[in-house]
């Protein structure tokens, strides 16, 4: 398996446009997740699935944010409009939730708006 | 909910030197606790993790001490090499299906 595989890897966009951040979790893994990490706030737990079904957005910042996963091998995570204060990297990650293990991260998208 | 705090911010230590990282949790339920490894422009990766059920666990030269009454666990770092350098996250879960909240990182450095 190649791991969990995120795109772009870099996305540069000006204020107020949409940006989609793509998601393909590790085969089998029944849980998703999506950080977001800065210098100052470290690593936030924006949402998770579990099975596909969102089970905890409550680290959504606002309604601009909105993460969607239709089926087992793919999630997004949308930001309309987007701010200069959501330049950071976020990071996908997904784990086989039946037993407390590991979650595997993507590489991260650097996301830049000026 | 979990709140996970991590102690020192910066570790600065000499190169062959032990390092030693501590994060305290505020929920008693969480019984799952993961330190991964951020090298620069990299993901974090798992190094090592302890279940509530076992007080220490080791893997060459780190371990991880869980202390579930005073609610903190540690990381230690024996033989430090510059390789060792960047930051570690500690994190804590309540259990299956649920979700990992990490601490805000620590950056240790290991000087030649």
């Amino acid at each position: 398996d190649a791991g969990v595989i995120q795109s772009p890897r870099h996305e540069v966009t000006e204020m107020g446009q949409e940006v989609t951040l793509r998601c393909k979790p590790i085969s089998g893994h029944n849980s998703l997740f999506w950080y977001r990490q800065t210098m100052m706030r470290g690593l936030e737990l924006l949402i998770y699935f579990n099975n596909n079904v969102p089970i905890d957005d409550s680290g959504m910042p606002e309604d601009r944010f909105s993460a969607k996963m239709p089926n087992a091998s793919f999630s997004t995570l949308k930001i309309q409009p987007s701010e200069p204060r959501d330049s950071a990297v976020y990071f996908c990650a997904s784990s086989w939730g039946s037993d407390l293990t590991e979650a595997f991260f993507g590489q991260g998208t650097r996301l830049t708006v000026v | 909910g979990e709140n996970v705090e991590q102690h020192p911010s910066t570790l600065s230590v000499q190169e062959g030197d032990s390092a030693v990282i501590k994060c305290t949790y505020s929920d008693s339920a969480s019984n799952y606790f993961p330190w991964y490894k951020q090298e620069l422009g990299k993901r974090p990766q798992l190094i090592i993790d302890i279940r509530s059920n076992v007080g220490e666990k080791k893997d060459q030269r780190i371990a991880v001490t869980l202390n579930k009454t005073a609610k903190h666990f540690s990381l230690h770092i024996t033989e430090t090499q510059p390789e060792d350098s960047a930051v570690y996250f500690c994190a804590a879960s309540t259990g299956a299906n649920s979700k990992l909240t990490f601490g805000k990182g620590i950056t240790l450095s290991v000087r030649p």
